[in-house]
């Protein structure tokens, strides 16, 4: 059958202010999650990551929560400019032992900061 | 210290057809890894491959396939291609060390099947 693109999730905020976007995950087993930003025309890029022996991460202007219980990620930034417009993911990282490199990607949240 | 690099950027190919896509990890990573990206089911996994061996693989028919080599670099490949293969192919790389790495992408190979 024909198939139907993904509707993403979008997110309008205002230069300067926090912008806060969400993501649950699949496998209650998975250790490691990551959130990428992903610009037009390029490839996701890697901008902060959380295992799950934590519950809060902060980088430069961006902070993620873990919340197990529900399996539920944010990424909050601070201060968001118009350069941080992009499509955000969530990745969970269900590696097993001695395999690599698979991520389960989120659907993605498109970010648009309004000057 | 170089990115990711794929190669080449775009692609217009036909039913039918087949097609090699190349890709270069990041100088020291081991572990490359291949995704495919469209608009109506996001970003999904192909394979995996770490000291030329495949770790990991996605659940895609076998006309996707991919090598990797002594350096590294990596290649995919697509046989008899299909209307619903036209995507944004990523490759990503990362040191394959352990079970908690970031995975570096690079910009992507857009495929066109006409």
């Amino acid at each position: 059958g024909e198939s139907v693109g993904l509707h993403l999730p979008t997110l309008s905020v205002q230069e300067g202010d926090n912008s806060i976007i969400n993501c649950a995950y699949s496998n209650s087993a998975s250790d490691y999650f990551i959130w990428y930003k992903q610009e037009s025309g390029k490839g996701p890029q890697f901008i902060i990551d959380i295992r799950s022996n934590m519950d809060k991460r902060q980088g430069q202007r961006v902070t993620v929560l873990l919340n197990k219980t529900v399996k539920h990620l944010s990424l909050q930034i601070a201060a968001t400019q118009p350069g941080d417009s992009a499509v955000y993911f969530c990745a969970e990282n269900q590696i097993t032992y001695n395999q690599g490199g698979k991520l389960i990607f989120g659907q993605g949240t498109e970010l648009s900061v309004k000057p | 210290k170089a990115g990711v690099t794929q190669t080449p950027r775009y692609l217009i190919k036909t039913r039918g057809q087949q097609v090699t896509l190349s890709c270069s990890p990041i100088s020291g990573h081991r572990s490359v890894s291949w995704y495919q990206q469209t608009p109506g089911q996001g970003l999904q996994f192909l394979f995996e491959y770490f000291s030329e061996t495949q770790r990991n693989k996605g659940n895609f028919p076998g006309r996707f396939s991919g090598r990797q080599f002594s350096n590294s670099r990596s290649e995919m490949n697509v046989s008899t291609l299909e209307l619903g293969d036209s995507a944004l192919y990523l490759c990503a790389s990362s040191l394959g060390q352990g079970v908690s790495e970031k995975l570096f992408f690079g910009s992507g190979t857009q495929l066109s099947v006409l």
